[in-house]
């Protein structure tokens, strides 16, 4: 069974350019997720889809950022214009629920470096 | 963000020998996971715990979810080089939701 892709793995832009990541989640995973990992740190949840809704979306920094998980599938992640402090390792997780548990299975993430 | 307590940061040990880190929060967890993250990689889940007080091992490996819900504790036997990486704490209040992550415990190995 093929896990959660990602792309592009790297991707390095200049500041105030716009980027976009690609994530495809497991097969029959209905849950995705995109978090943001900064150098040092664990992950954090930047917003959780069910399906092709957006259910969490409160530490998304919508001025900047926007996402999309069209037909429920594949998402993207768009950032523009991108700052200096964008600078991350950017995950994407799927999850397929059975009864009260889940597990969340990770993409390899792409690594953003703004300059 | 919310970030679990995670200890100890880094962990510099012989190839055989046992290691312990832990993981503690303020708020109730009602799953605890740990995952491991090598260079350039995603998390990649070890063991997931879903009741408290219970004990899972997998391999080398033994974790298990505090009896108070809110610390966990994860446990590797005889090193090996292979070890060497960033291990996470990650908690979650219900299924489907947010993971809530530890800042991470680095493990190098020397053989």
């Amino acid at each position: 069974e093929a896990g959660v892709v990602q792309s592009p793995r790297y991707k390095i832009i200049e500041k105030k350019q716009p980027v976009a990541f690609w994530c495809n989640p497991i097969s029959g995973h209905n849950t995705l997720y995109w978090y943001r990992q900064n150098l040092g740190q664990g992950p954090e949840l930047l917003i959780r889809y069910e399906n092709e809704e957006a259910v969490d979306d409160s530490q998304l920094p919508k001025d900047r950022f926007s996402a999309e998980r069209l037909k429920g599938v594949d998402s993207t992640l768009k950032i523009q214009p991108a700052e200096l402090g964008d600078s991350a390792v950017y995950l994407c997780a799927s999850s397929s629920r059975l009864g009260s548990t889940d597990t969340q299975y990770f993409g390899p993430g792409t690594r953003l470096t703004v300059l | 963000g919310q970030q679990l307590n995670q200890s100890p940061q880094s962990m510099f040990i012989q190839e055989g020998e046992d290691v312990s880190m832990n993981c503690t929060s303020s708020s109730i967890f009602n799953t605890w996971l740990w995952y491991k993250q090598d260079p350039g990689e995603g998390p990649v889940l070890l063991i997931a715990l879903y009741k408290a007080g219970e004990l899972t091992s997998n391999g080398r490996l033994t974790a298990q979810f505090g009896i108070t819900r809110k610390d966990s504790f994860l446990n590797i036997s005889a090193s090996i080089p292979s070890d060497v990486g960033i291990y996470f704490c990650a908690g979650q209040k219900q299924a489907g939701t947010a993971l809530i992550f530890g800042k991470g415990t680095t493990l190098s190995v020397s053989s």
